[in-house]
């Protein structure tokens, strides 16, 4: 299996667009997590989906933040507007029937 | 709720000296626990799970940890440091039943001085 995918790995754009960050989990994992790093936070829990459907979504900081989840093999995660402050690295990653949760590579996102 | 607690966010040994990364969790359930490491601009990769088997867990590249109940502690240890473990560490915990996410400490840096 290729692992988790994530796509794009990097992502500049300006203050006010539209961002959107994909996903593809693992062949056969029913849970999906977001994930947010930066320095000052830490890894933080953005949202999650079982069998497609968001879990707990208490982590999104925004409405400007959504997340969809429209099949097993793939999910979104858009920032509209986007803002300097939304610059991180966002990892999503996907965990099967076991406890382990395995990341995608991550993507760099920068608002400038 | 969950939470983890990662005691210094910089430690630098020497090549061939004790790695010790201090990780403390609290939780209201039995937890499974993790350590996950991460190189430069790179995804997490997962170290170990403590997952209520063996207290004693053994991972990769040499890494182990106790969970310690009483202490509720998961400190992660390395006899011998080389150099391709500068990297960050990072301590998580989930709840044993299904339908939880991980919770991740902070994040400890290691690095390793020749």
């Amino acid at each position: 299996d290729a692992g988790v995918i994530q796509s794009p790995r990097h992502e500049v754009t300006e203050m006010g667009q539209e961002v959107t960050l994909r996903c593809k989990p693992i062949s056969g994992h029913d849970y999906l997590f977001w994930y947010r790093q930066t320095m000052m936070r830490g890894l933080e829990l953005l949202i999650y989906f079982n069998n497609n459907v968001p879990i707990d979504d208490s982590g999104m900081p925004e409405d400007r933040f959504s997340a969809k989840m429209p099949n097993a093999s793939f999910s979104t995660l858009k920032i509209q507007p986007s803002e300097p402050r939304d610059s991180a690295v966002y990892f999503c990653a996907s965990r099967g029937q076991g406890a382990v949760a395995f990341f995608g590579q991550g993507t760099r996102l920068t608002v400038v | 709720a969950q939470s983890v607690t990662q005691l210094g966010s910089h430690v630098s040994v020497s090549e061939g000296a004790l790695v010790l990364l201090r990780c403390n969790y609290s939780s209201s359930v039995p937890p499974y626990l993790f350590w996950y490491v991460q190189y430069p601009n790179q995804g997490l990769q997962l170290l170990l799970k403590y997952t209520s088997a063996a207290t004693l867990v053994k991972g990769i590249n040499g890494f182990e940890a106790e969970f310690k109940k009483s202490e509720t502690s998961f400190h992660l240890t390395k006899p011998s440091a080389h150099m391709s473990d500068a990297a960050e560490y990072f301590c998580a915990v989930s709840v044993s039943q299904a339908g939880t996410a991980l919770i991740f400490g902070k994040g400890t840096t290691l690095s390793v001085s020749s």
